[in-house]
């Protein structure tokens, strides 16, 4: 099955400093890739979708400056918290998505995640 | 809007016994269901899906769901629950994009505990 990995696994910085984690698809290519954020014990929040070669499509109220998206290959993106704050704490999962299959006449596509990456900030 | 809503946070089991975690969606179109598993501090894992066919799905670890329409329902049942089956579990549908794509919206969870 596909492979999505996520690095790092854990950070622990500082408050105001920017953290950068990498989502990889492993062993397929992926034009759209997804950032959720999980709070203990809560389901996922989509943050944002991020497609190769274009912007970034945030959801709303998620801060586009506070949350930096970058996907500069089809199989890297890269999320950037920004002047990090102890409120951004939190787990932060990715998922790629492979190319679309159809079923009942309507395409859709199947998401793998990554194992997640724990942000602690201090 | 699509949306699940996943009854109960929190279900307890005796090992051996059925396991019952329920899903309710709601959905303009047919919908695409998904339920994943997450172990602690992991990412999530696809246990099963439904797009379109049979309405019984069966996925891993011997888990399946049946899409019920009449009752909008997605329960994912288990005959005989294993320790290792304790994690959380997520019920998901998948809303289309305009221009192709999807993104999926997840229900709340329900955490399983496996009791001896």
């Amino acid at each position: 099955g596909a492979v999505v990995s996520q690095h790092p696994s854990r950070v622990i910085c500082k408050s105001g400093t920017s953290v950068k984690i990498e989502c990889r698809s492993l062993d397929f290519q992926a034009t759209t890739m997804f950032w959720y954020r999980q709070f203990p014990k809560k389901s996922l929040m989509l943050m944002a979708t991020s497609n190769e070669g274009s912007k970034a499509t945030y959801e709303q109220g998620v801060e586009k400056d506070k949350f930096l998206i970058n996907h500069a290959s089809l199989t890297l993106s890269t999320l950037t918290v920004t002047s990090a704050h102890p409120e951004d704490s939190s787990f932060y999962i990715c998922s790629a998505r492979d190319p679309p299959q159809i079923a009942s006449g309507r395409y859709y596509n199947e998401q793998f995640f990554g194992p997640g990456t724990r942000l602690t900030v201090l | 809007a699509q949306s699940v809503t996943q009854l109960g946070s929190h279900v307890s089991v005796s090992e051996g016994a059925l396991v019952l975690l329920r899903c309710n969606y709601s959905s303009s179109v047919p919908p695409y269901l998904f339920w994943y598993v997450q172990y602690p501090n992991q990412g999530l894992q696809l246990l099963l899906k439904y797009t379109t066919g049979a309405t019984l799905v069966k996925g891993i670890n011997g888990f399946e769901a049946e899409f019920k329409k009449s009752e909008t329902s997605f329960h994912l049942t288990k005959p005989s629950a294993h320790m290792s089956d304790a994690a959380e579990y997520f019920c998901a549908v998948s809303l289309s994009l305009p221009g192709g794509g999807n993104k999926l919206t997840f229900g709340t969870g329900t955490q399983l505990k496996v009791e001896l």
